[in-house]
């Protein structure tokens, strides 16, 4: 099973709001990943969890708030975006992050965000 | 350094007929090679990938063709089908880092 599940599907905020993405794996990965992806664009790294702790934070706002509860979960806190945060945000796993050859990346079908 | 590049931005072929994405990259670092094919609305999907090791991979109607000496690599969708209409994206990583992905490919097959 190389299942990424993402919820909600689709989120609609406005910009005084607080809301959180979560993502799941079951596959026992230790390395998890938030992108965003804009429309017609590539995914853009945000944050990377190795081993349930913070290991790369790509310069993101603070209002998007990163939360690895166990190794199991992910969690996208928001608050206070803004309209062109708007945005498909993706979670992805893999099998290792810190040191080793990079494994691949399994992606979650994402959560639509519109910000109002 | 760290930049993909990939080639063509947009791609239209007929039913049947060979579809071809190249990419490019500078950094030697990089050791690891998957093509991803996304779907609207979806998340990314890996489809196939490789390593600097080997020349060719093949799995099924997809072919990965890696050129070390001159950084390229390239995917052939052989019998191209409607179905295979997505955005396709090649990416890169370097020993024990992250992927950096190439802008995309939006790939039409005329049924």
């Amino acid at each position: 099973d190389t299942e990424v599940t993402q919820t909600p599907k689709h989120l609609v905020m406005g910009m005084t709001n607080k809301k959180s993405l979560k993502c799941e794996q079951h596959m026992g990965h230790r390395a998890m990943y938030w992108y965003k992806q804009k429309a017609k664009k590539p995914p853009e790294l945000m944050f990377v969890y190795s081993y349930e702790k913070l290991s790369i934070n790509e310069s993101v706002p603070s209002r998007f708030s990163p939360e690895c509860p166990n190794s199991s979960l992910l969690n996208l806190h928001l608050h206070a975006l803004q309209p062109e945060d708007s945005a498909l945000y993706l979670c992805a796993s893999s099998q290792t992050q810190r040191g080793g050859q990079q494994e691949t990346q399994y992606f979650g079908p994402g959560t639509r965000l519109l910000v109002l | 350094q760290q930049q993909v590049k990939q080639s063509p931005q947009s791609l239209i072929v007929q039913k049947g007929g060979i579809s071809i994405i190249n990419c490019a990259y500078e950094n030697t670092a990089f050791d690891y090679f998957p093509w991803y094919q996304q779907f609207p609305g979806k998340g990314p999907a890996l489809l196939i990938a490789i390593r600097p090791d080997v020349s060719e991979k093949k799995e099924g109607r997809f072919t990965i063709s890696f050129n070390k000496s001159a950084k390229q690599f390239s995917l052939h969708i052989m019998d191209s089908q409607p179905g295979d209409s997505a955005t396709y994206f090649c990416a890169a990583s370097p020993y024990g880092q992250n992927f950096v992905f190439g802008p995309g490919t939006r790939l039409s097959v005329l049924p």
